[in-house]
């Protein structure tokens, strides 16, 4: 079976500081990543996806993540942030002939002035 | 615009009544997904739907119901049998032969049982 663990339910750093919030998954199989973002009472937000090819994987809003196979990690990253990446941000995982996704517990981001 | 709308935005029950959440999509996508979200517990699936006429249950499927009469729309009913239904709830949808099954949320309905 599949898991998701994201290591850090809350993370504050400051205004233009980098930020990295961790994911890490179990499964027996090829895999394919996300990671998505939710805004406070909003739906969730697909800020990028890792599928197959290049582990280096580009987003919006700034963001990136890289796949480590050997680590099964999936950590995202973002060089400078902005008051406005405050939300929550969930890892999910799903695998070639699986129907569903299966989502970490979700990382809060507070951004402090 | 494509999208996929949930209705109501907030709901309110009073304890014994049963509910049903909205959920429609213009996607054209096959597979369509009920979540809860609870704070600190992520996103726990309910039931989902690849295609019409068909549905299975999920990890947390106990007092919900759903139908999949057209391939637009899966509504989800919170029955009297659900014992803490107070929770956000989130549609997705999502194209089944799409490599990696991406799925699309609708902005969700705040149910709370008075």
């Amino acid at each position: 079976a599949q898991s998701v663990t994201q290591l850090d339910s809350q993370v504050p750093v400051f205004e233009e500081a980098p930020v990295e919030l961790r994911c890490n998954y179990s499964s027996s199989v090829s895999v394919y990543l996300f990671w998505y973002v939710q805004y406070p009472n909003q739906g969730l937000q697909l800020l990028l996806k890792y599928l197959s090819g290049s582990t280096l994987v580009k987003g919006i809003n700034g963001f990136e993540a890289e796949f480590n196979k050997s680590q099964t990690s999936f950590h995202l990253r973002k060089p400078s942030v902005h008051i406005s990446d405050t939300a929550e941000y969930f890892c999910a995982v799903s695998s070639s002939g699986a129907q569903k996704l299966v989502f970490g517990q979700g990382t809060r981001l507070t951004i402090n002035p | 615009d494509g999208g996929i709308t949930q209705s109501p935005k907030y709901l309110f029950r009073k304890e014994g009544q049963n509910v049903t959440l909205s959920c429609e999509q213009n996607l054209n996508h096959d597979a369509m997904y009920w979540y809860r979200q609870d704070p600190g517990q992520g996103l726990r699936l309910i039931y989902y739907s690849q295609i019409v006429n068909d549905f299975q249950k999920g990890d947390i499927a106990e007092g919900y119901s759903v139908s999949r009469e057209k391939k637009e729309s899966f509504p989800l009913t919170v029955t009297s049998a659900q014992k803490n239904p107070t929770a956000f709830y989130l549609c997705a949808s999502s194209t089944t032969w799409q490599q990696g099954h991406e799925q699309f949320f609708g902005p969700g309905t705040r149910l709370t049982v008075l």
